[in-house]
Parts: C-alpha cells; sequence; structure tokens
C-alpha cells in the first residue's frame, strides 16, 4: 500500500529561523514527489517537486526540499522563515506510472514575529 | 489557480438531497481529478479522469459519481447527500500522468 507520513501536525519556528517541514514515504518503485501550500480559504498552490536528478530541489517562495532516497524522505526546508510562510503544508507522491497523488495529512507551520 | 474554477464556492444542504459540484478549466489539460478534503486526514481522491472516455474511481468512490461533459468539465454528484460528506471538495487537472496539478479554490459543502 501506497502511503504518506508526515509525522508533525505542527511546526512552530519564529521568524528569522531554519525552517523543516517532514515528510517519508512508502511507494513501489520511483515516485515523483511533491510539497503543496494550503493559505486559510485557498486552494493548494505547488511549491516544488522531484522527478529525477540533484536530491536538492528549490522552489517558489524560497522553499527548497531534500530528496533522500535511503531515508525515503523529502523533507521541505527554507533557510529564514517568514511570519507570511504561516500555513498548511502537503506532501504527496505519486507512483509510477499513475498520474494518481497521494497525500500526507498535512502540516500546520506558525512563523511567530 | 485562477484557470480552474469550482462552483458553487460554498453550499449547505439536507441529507438525502442531490448536489452537484462543477469545475472548469481553461488550462488545456487533458487530466481532471476531484478530491476531499477533511481536518487531519489531508486530501483523498474520489474519482479521475484521463480523457472524456476515461474514468476511475479513486480511493473514496462511494456515494460519489462523477460525469467529464467536455474535456474542461468534470462535475461531481453525491446522489443522496449525508452528514459525513460535509468537507472542502477540491479539483485539480494535470496535462500529463508526471506533471504538477493545479488545483482550484474549492467548494465547502456541508450537509446538514
Amino acid at each position: 500500500a501506497q502511503s504518506v507520513a508526515q509525522p508533525e501536525d505542527q511546526v512552530n519556528v519564529a521568524e528569522g529561523n531554519p525552517l523543516t517541514v517532514k515528510c517519508t514515504y512508502s511507494v513501489s518503485g520511483n515516485p515523483y514527489l511533491f510539497w503543496y501550500v494550503q493559505y486559510p480559504n485557498r486552494g493548494l498552490q505547488f511549491l516544488l517537486k522531484y522527478i529525477t536528478g540533484d536530491n536538492l530541489v528549490k522552489g517558489s517562495y524560497g522553499f527548497e526540499a531534500e530528496f533522500n532516497k535511503s531515508q525515503t524522505s523529502f523533507h521541505l526546508k527554507k533557510p529564514s522563515a517568514l511570519v507570511s510562510d504561516s500555513a498548511l503544508y502537503f506532501c504527496a507522491v505519486r507512483p509510477p506510472p499513475t498520474g494518481r497523488l497521494y497525500f500526507g495529512r498535512g502540516t500546520q507551520l506558525t512563523v511567530w514575529p | 489557480d485562477a484557470d480552474v474554477t469550482q462552483t458553487p464556492r460554498n453550499r449547505i444542504t439536507k441529507t438525502g438531497k442531490r448536489i452537484m459540484l462543477e469545475c472548469s478549466q481553461t488550462k488545456g489539460h487533458d487530466r481532471m481529478y476531484w478530491y476531499r478534503q477533511d481536518p487531519g486526514l489531508g486530501l483523498r481522491l474520489i474519482y479521475y479522469s484521463f480523457d472524456v472516455k476515461d474514468i476511475n474511481k479513486g480511493e473514496i468512490s462511494d456515494g460519489y459519481s462523477v460525469s467529464r461533459q467536455a474535456q474542461a468539465k468534470f462535475s461531481l454528484s453525491l446522489e443522496s447527500a449525508i452528514p459525513n460528506q460535509t468537507a472542502l471538495y477540491f479539483c485539480a487537472t494535470s496535462y500529463r500522468a508526471a506533471d504538477t496539478q493545479y488545483f482550484g479554490p474549492g467548494t465547502r459543502l456541508t450537509v446538514l
């Protein structure tokens, strides 16, 4: 069975500090990996994805994610958090060869001033 | 994504009523999806369509049906709504299986 785990329901960081939102997965094959962000009363917005190549992927709004094949992880990172980064973050995986996405349960990120 | 629209944005209905949620896209994508979001559960796939003639069940299709009227339109129906279908519903589109999915703004459905 395909599964995606976001082990932390909430992550709290101070503005200016680095942030990490964790994601691990259990799927067959070599999946494509995604991060989405959801602001209140909005749909999901694409942040970044990993398909192949460099393990460090850079995305929108200064976010990046590190792929670790041996640990089956795809953690989202940002060197310096902003209050405006406060939102709900979802990790998703797409096992080959389907077009289906499997989502984690989401991590609420709060950045305080 | 403004290229993916959903109507209505909010709907309150009663148990047993038939409800249709509509999704339209101007991105020219051939693949469309319906998800529901419940607090603490993430998003779960209800149905997906890879083209007008191809409809597939997702992980939670019971109690739902869909119609792909055209490449740009994909509707979700609840034939007889029940309270545990109260949720936030999202439509998404993608060009190919490997591509990013783009989401609509969502429909908040409440079944009393």
